[in-house]
């Protein structure tokens, strides 16, 4: 089991240029997130999927697209990247209900120049 | 208003010894679930504990329990028998239902930074 698992690990794009990141789970779980943290703020949501083909914002989702085709894969697009954007992202994946636990993927780190 | 509050920006322990790591939360919602992650700096983010709203007795886990008063709205982490490998970042969150489609989402605290002395 691999769990959840991230691409690139790290990142540098110039402001405007565009790029995906990669998520894929081996869990079988319908609920899929992307959060960035930024220091001093923790973790927040960008992206949230309940299962293929369905997908809904976050708290933060201006400048990102997501798509979810299959139940492994959550892919999270910068349209045109900003300096705004550098922070570190992270992909979750759980079970759908309160009580369950999100795994988290071991994280990309972004930087916009 | 702040939904996760975690007061200590950073704490140190004597290894071997127990410490609290304090969390407080906000929200109107009867249903929930309590969190804390474990961040090392490696940057991952591990799972440690979870404590469900109507859960009445505390959760435990290891060397790891939660103190949880849900009249306070709190849900402390406690570390017993610290060790050098608890030195990390430490985050409360609670999984809360989003106030606009059908999902929900974790809120986290800015942390607690841990550091483990011998």
């Amino acid at each position: 089991n691999a769990g959840v698992t991230q691409t690139p690990k790290f990142q540098v794009l110039k402001t405007g240029q565009s790029m995906t990141l990669q998520c894929a789970q081996d869990m079988n779980h319908e609920y899929m997130s992307w959060y960035r943290q930024d220091p001093g703020m923790g973790l927040r949501l960008i992206h949230y999927s309940v299962g293929a083909g369905i997908t809904d914002q976050g708290e933060v989702p201006n400048g990102y697209n997501v798509s979810r085709s299959t139940t492994e894969d959550f892919p999270l697009r910068l349209l045109s990247a900003a300096p705004s954007q550098t922070s570190v992202y992270f992909c979750a994946s759980s079970e759908g209900g309160l009580y369950y636990e999100q795994y988290f993927g071991p994280g990309t780190r972004l930087t916009v120049t | 208003a702040q939904k996760i509050t975690q007061t200590q920006p950073g704490m140190f322990v004597q290894e071997k010894e127990a410490v609290t790591l304090d969390c407080t939360y906000d929200t109107s919602d009867q249903s929930y679930g309590l969190f804390w992650y474990k961040q090392p700096s490696s940057g991952e983010m591990i799972f440690l504990i979870y404590q469900g709203s109507y859960d009445e007795q505390n959760a435990t886990e290891g060397r790891y329990s939660l103190n949880f008063q849900k009249a306070r709205k709190s849900a402390n982490l406690v570390i017993s028998a610290s060790q050098l490998g608890d030195s990390a970042m430490y985050f409360c969150a609670m999984r809360e239902p989003l106030l606009t489609g059908g999902g929900n989402k974790l809120t986290f605290g800015t942390g607690t930074q841990l550091k483990v002395e011998l």
